[in-house]
């Protein structure tokens, strides 16, 4: 159990810019789960897939946001045409479908929008 | 909807002090309730839970125990360490077919030697 990997830890950019994270998950996860945690606030849902299929959105996701898992291993969550209040810290977690109940969270990657 | 609302923090302790974190939850149908701490520099982690009403979740001396009547899952350890400094989120899931954790903003504790 190598833990739940986000790379990178930490990403600044310019508004209106493009930026893509990787999440890796632990290998015989098949859930997975984005979220979005802002300074004193608790994590808040955007995503999750079950194997390679997207099954729930936030409304918290707008167009700006697409996330995939192509092979049902890693992850990708891409931000176009970042907005200042996009900044915030964004957290990958999984499951084992049959305890789903019990995420693993990775690190996080600290997004900051200038 | 579903929403977790905990104490403000942060909690400010001195070591063996007894600890209790509040935490009340809004729901439809029959959660379960859950704990998760994020230590330092580390992901968040599950800490304890509880599935039904009146059980009670332990681990590494916490417990809370699920009060549907008050709609309460509160923390609580009778002594505390400098290494529990963290940052604890109630959350809870289950409801309207969705098993995805709906969390709380969390309570920072910081426990002083």
């Amino acid at each position: 159990d190598t833990g739940v990997s986000q790379n990178p830890r930490h990403k600044i950019t310019k508004r209106g810019q493009n930026v893509t994270f990787r999440c890796d998950p632990i290998s015989e996860h098949n859930r997975l789960y984005w979220y979005r945690q802002t300074l004193g606030q608790g994590p808040e849902f955007l995503t999750y897939f079950q194997n390679e299929a997207q099954l729930e959105k936030s409304r918290l996701l707008s167009d700006r946001f697409s996330a995939e898992r192509p092979k049902g291993s890693f992850s990708t969550l891409e931000i176009q045409r970042t907005e200042q209040g996009d900044s915030a810290m964004y957290l990958c977690a999984s499951s084992l479908r049959d305890m789903r109940e019990k995420l693993f969270f990775g690190s996080g990657t600290q997004l900051s929008v200038l | 909807g579903n929403s977790v609302t905990q104490m403000e923090g942060p909690v400010t302790l001195s070591e063996e002090a007894f600890l209790t974190i509040n935490c009340t939850y809004t729901a439809t149908g029959y959660p379960s309730l859950f704990w998760y701490v994020q230590y330092p520099g580390e992901g968040l982690q599950l800490l304890l839970k509880a599935t039904k009403a009146d059980d009670k979740g332990s681990n590494k001396g916490f417990e809370a125990t699920y009060r549907k009547e008050t709609t309460s899952f509160h923390l609580e350890k009778g002594s505390v360490q400098v290494s529990d400094s963290a940052v604890y989120f109630c959350a809870l899931s289950g409801t309207g077919g969705s098993y995805i954790p709906t969390f709380g903003r969390g309570t920072s504790l910081i426990v002083h030697p």
